[in-house]
């Protein structure tokens, strides 16, 4: 069981340039996250999906965009990328929420360089 | 608007010895709260789940406690071992949608 995969690993991407991360997960899981981890002001999420084909904002949204086709998915798109997007970004998932199956579980990040 | 503050920022400590490690959150209307390791280059690793009705859980060496009213909660790691050296993350939910606040994170460091 894989859990939670992340691509890629690393990409160092032109500013203006359109990205997208991609976020998997074979859990099952209901709720999936986006969050950016930079140096001195922790992890602060971008993003959220309760369920399939919602999705809601979270703390640092501007500049990103979420789709959630299907339970697995949950891709990061970036239209249009600038420095201060520099992080690293991790994706996570969890049952759903509310009903006692909040532990929310990480994958092993995308580091981003925007230049 | 939750904010969180862990308090060492950094410890470092002979192998061996137990130790706590602090977190303290502004709103107290949480509806749990996890503890984290990561690895550094790493991913988050869950290590506890507290549920706001809970005072103490515990998994192997580690106990987490929470006084949710104060708004504190401990991660207590008892016989420290050199491979439990890493950042230590503490996350209070606040409901609505599974919403977690990170604190920055205690950075330990056991010595052999």
């Amino acid at each position: 069981i894989a859990g939670i995969t992340q691509a890629p690993t690393s990409q160092i991407l032109a500013a203006g340039r359109r990205m997208t991360l991609r976020c998997t997960q074979d859990m099952r899981h209901n709720a999936m996250y986006w969050y950016r981890q930079d140096l001195g002001l922790g992890l602060r999420l971008i993003h959220y999906s309760n369920t399939a084909g919602t999705t809601g904002k979270g703390e640092v949204p501007d500049g990103y965009s979420v789709s959630r086709a299907n339970t697995d998915d949950f891709p990061l798109t970036l239209a249009s990328a600038v420095p201060s997007q520099t992080s690293v970004y991790f994706c996570a998932s969890s049952g759903t929420p509310g009903q006692g199956r909040d532990e929310q579980f990480f994958g092993p990040g995308t580091r981003l360089t925007v230049l | 608007k939750q904010e969180v503050t862990q308090i060492p920022a950094a410890l470092s400590v002979p192998e061996g010895e137990n130790l706590v490690l602090n977190c303290s959150f502004t709103d107290s209307a949480i509806y749990n709260l996890q503890w984290f390791r990561q690895d550094p280059g790493k991913g988050l690793t869950s290590l506890l789940l507290i549920q706001s009705s809970q005072r103490e859980q515990t998994s192997g060496r580690l106990n987490a406690s929470l006084d949710k009213s104060s708004g504190r909660s401990t991660l207590y790691i008892a016989a420290s071992q050199p491979g439990d050296s890493a950042t230590y993350l503490c996350a209070p939910n606040g409901g609505g949608g599974n919403k977690l606040t990170f604190g920055t994170g205690t950075q330990l460091k056991v010595e052999l």
